[in-house]
């Protein structure tokens, strides 16, 4: 089955600088990828997400980038804010009618 | 529209006991899939339902069982309890699930404590 590894595990930046985090993922029939937000003590809410036909995708200060060949995509955030300070986790999907397969998240901490 | 709902928000459970936990997804949604999420584990799947048929299941025990409703209403089961098992249950819902690429909302989840 799928398995996605994500990395680094914890970042931390200082307000306005970039943050990037990368997943990289087994199973190249996987089509849809997805990244979530969790705050704390909060449910992981869908940020952005990009399919496997789209190498890119760009929503203000949020991009996915999708690398098909390497297995793997990453979330970049820049300008990064306080508020930005959460887990994020990364999923990937295999086919229809497949579980999401999540990786074990990155705790990011936005330095004042 | 409402969003994701389950309850309780918060249990507390002796071990040996079972439990019950609810989660009613969006309108419409006929997924619904289950995660335990503990201090870093991230998000372990247990199982997603969809139109009243398990459809996958992650590897947790057979103590961890769930069914869905016809009205997509989804309940998750734990018998037996152990201290383990106490964690954040989350329940996500998506129109299709899986690789329709439909985004998956989640509930606010289900703390369950176990004493």
């Amino acid at each position: 089955g799928e398995n996605v590894e994500q990395h680094p595990s914890t970042l931390s930046v200082q307000e306005g600088d970039s943050a990037v985090i990368k997943c990289t993922y087994s199973d190249s029939a996987s089509n849809y990828f997805p990244w979530y937000k969790q705050e704390l003590g909060k449910r992981p809410q869908l940020i952005i997400d990009i399919r496997s036909n789209v190498g890119e995708k760009k929503d203000q200060r949020i991009a996915v980038t999708l690398n098909k060949t390497a297995k793997h995509f990453s979330l970049h955030i820049t300008e990064t804010q306080p508020e930005d300070s959460a887990v994020y986790f990364c999923a990937a999907i295999l086919n229809y009618g497949q579980n999401f397969v999540f990786g074990p998240g990155t705790r990011l901490s936005v330095l004042p | 529209k409402a969003g994701v709902t389950q309850t309780p928000r918060y249990l507390i459970k002796t071990r040996g006991q079972q439990v019950t936990l609810s989660c009613s997804p969006i309108s419409g949604h006929r997924s619904v899939s289950w995660y335990q999420q503990t201090p870093g584990q991230g998000l372990q799947f247990l199982f997603e339902y969809f139109s009243e048929t398990q459809r996958n299941k992650g590897n947790f025990p057979g103590r961890f069982s769930g069914r869905q409703f016809s009205n997509s209403r989804s309940e998750m089961n734990v018998s037996t309890l152990e201290l383990g098992d106490s964690a954040l249950y989350l329940c996500a819902s998506s129109f299709t699930g899986g690789g329709g690429g439909t985004e998956a909302f989640f509930g606010q989840g289900t703390r369950l404590t176990v004493v």
